[in-house]
């Protein structure tokens, strides 16, 4: 157990719908990043979050938006959702900034959109 | 643009073998590496890293090499066993830069009994 939550686990959803994920870091961690693994690809970064401010923007489409919390949570809003946005979203925390130390990962939340 | 890339989608080794899991980068700004390992329906975790300024970094049965004028980076398994069987991404970053971790899209490693 990394200690990172993400929910839901899995999601299925229409064309044109919007979804929200949801990613708890481990406690006492700063950081929180987002990744997308399509199928058969690698990790895709797609944004970073340091203690509440936007720290490393990756390739993240305009229809996607995050934002941390107060209470560090983190939540990753897809909208106008397009078959290919199917993917499975990690979430990962790191205890600074992220220069150099490791990535705890979460589960993920494995979206499918009809 | 791919700025880790691992070649070799998959790899098979004889349980007891060597395994050799590669990776290059194209950024010379990158200088903290990674490697993870992914089971299915599992998040990715943390195996082993290394800093630019070392060229090998042993933790038991792992081994990961830095070439840095190769801007290569190698993983080294032995002996594998069976429970190694999972697929492996390495990971870079700039730690003076903006601290993206950038992965490679990962190889298969099974390990045969």
């Amino acid at each position: 157990d990394s200690g990172v939550t993400q929910t839901p686990k899995h999601l299925i959803t229409a064309t044109g719908q919007r979804v929200t994920l949801r990613c708890s870091p481990r406690s006492g961690d700063l950081s929180v990043y987002w990744y997308q693994q399509s199928l058969d690809q690698g990790l895709q970064f797609l944004i970073q979050y340091y203690n509440g401010e936007e720290r490393a923007k990756g390739n993240i489409l305009e229809r996607f938006s995050a934002q941390q919390f107060p209470d560090l949570h983190s939540e990753l809003n897809l909208s106008s959702l397009e078959l290919g946005d199917s993917a499975l979203y990690f979430c990962a925390s790191s205890a600074g900034t992220g220069a150099g130390g490791e990535l705890f990962f979460g589960e993920g939340s494995r979206l499918t959109v009809l | 643009d791919q700025q880790v890339k691992q070649n070799s989608p998959s790899l098979s080794v004889q349980e007891g073998r060597i395994s050799i899991l590669n990776c290059d980068y194209t950024n010379s700004m990158f200088d903290y590496f990674l490697w993870y390992k992914k089971y299915p329906a599992e998040g990715p975790t943390f195996l082993i890293s290394i800093s630019s300024i070392k060229d090998k970094n042993e933790d038991g049965r792992f081994t990961v090499f830095l070439n840095k004028s190769a801007k290569h980076l190698s993983l080294h398994i032995v002996p594998s066993q069976p429970g190694d069987s999972a697929v492996y991404f390495c990971a870079a970053m700039g730690t003076s830069g903006t601290y993206k971790y950038i992965f490679g899209t990962g190889t298969r490693l099974k390990v045969l009994a």
